[in-house]
């Protein structure tokens, strides 16, 4: 059975461009977490999907990161503009539901130069 | 605040000895407790966890011990393997609240051979 795709793995790219991650879920996992992960530290949650509905996003800087997650398989995350402390590493999780164990993709790893 | 907590930030153990791998929290709602397991340029990978209705779960080499009262839980491995070299993150979450998981910083163990 085919894990968490993440793409793209690595994107470097200069202050105040957008970039954006994808992620595809496991199948048949209804509930998909995006993480942002710095340097040292642990993964912090940023938004949660239930299907295509965010009931989670309170962690969301929502003033330059937005999410998609429109046919509530395949999810996107978008930062626009970036900036110099947005250099982390995004992951993507998925899980049959919410109470059930998040499985973790390998992660974009975004440098903002 | 830091609601998980994983005060070494490294540990070295000979082959074939136990690695523990300590973890604490400070929410007494977190009712659900995992270890994942994450190497270079990889996402965590789910490893092992317990409800807080146990004290002790085991999976092969790896065992998760839950000390309620002391707000503690530990993971041991024996006999610790080459392979086991990664980093280790505690994961905390309150079933019966927002199922959010909120990880430790991990603890980085070399297993020397």
């Amino acid at each position: 059975e085919a894990g968490v795709v993440q793409s793209p793995r690595y994107k470097i790219i200069e202050k105040k461009q957008p970039v954006a991650f994808w992620c595809n879920p496991i199948s048949g996992h209804n509930t998909l977490y995006w993480y942002l992960q710095n340097l040292g530290q642990g993964p912090e949650l940023l938004i949660r999907y239930e299907n295509e509905e965010a009931v989670d996003d309170s962690q969301l800087p929502k003033d330059r990161f937005s999410a998609e997650r429109l046919k509530g398989v395949d999810s996107t995350l978008k930062i626009q503009p970036a900036e110099l402390g947005d250099s982390a590493v995004y992951l993507c999780a998925s899980s049959l539901g919410t109470q059930e164990t998040q499985y973790f993709g390998p992660g974009t790893r975004l440098l903002v130069l | 605040d830091q609601q998980v907590k994983q005060n070494s930030p490294s540990l070295s153990v000979q082959e074939g000895r136990i690695s523990i791998l300590n973890c604490d929290y400070t929410n007494s709602m977190f009712d659900y407790f995992l270890w994942y397991k994450k190497y270079p340029a990889e996402g965590p990978t789910f490893l092992i966890s317990i409800s807080s209705i146990k004290d002790k779960n085991e999976d092969g080499r790896f065992t998760v011990f839950l000390n309620k009262s002391a707000k503690h839980l530990s993971l041991h491995i024996v006999p610790s393997q080459p392979g086991d070299s990664a980093v280790y993150f505690c994961a905390a979450s309150a079933k019966s609240g927002t199922y959010k998981y909120i990880f430790g910083t991990g603890t980085r163990l070399k297993v020397l051979a």
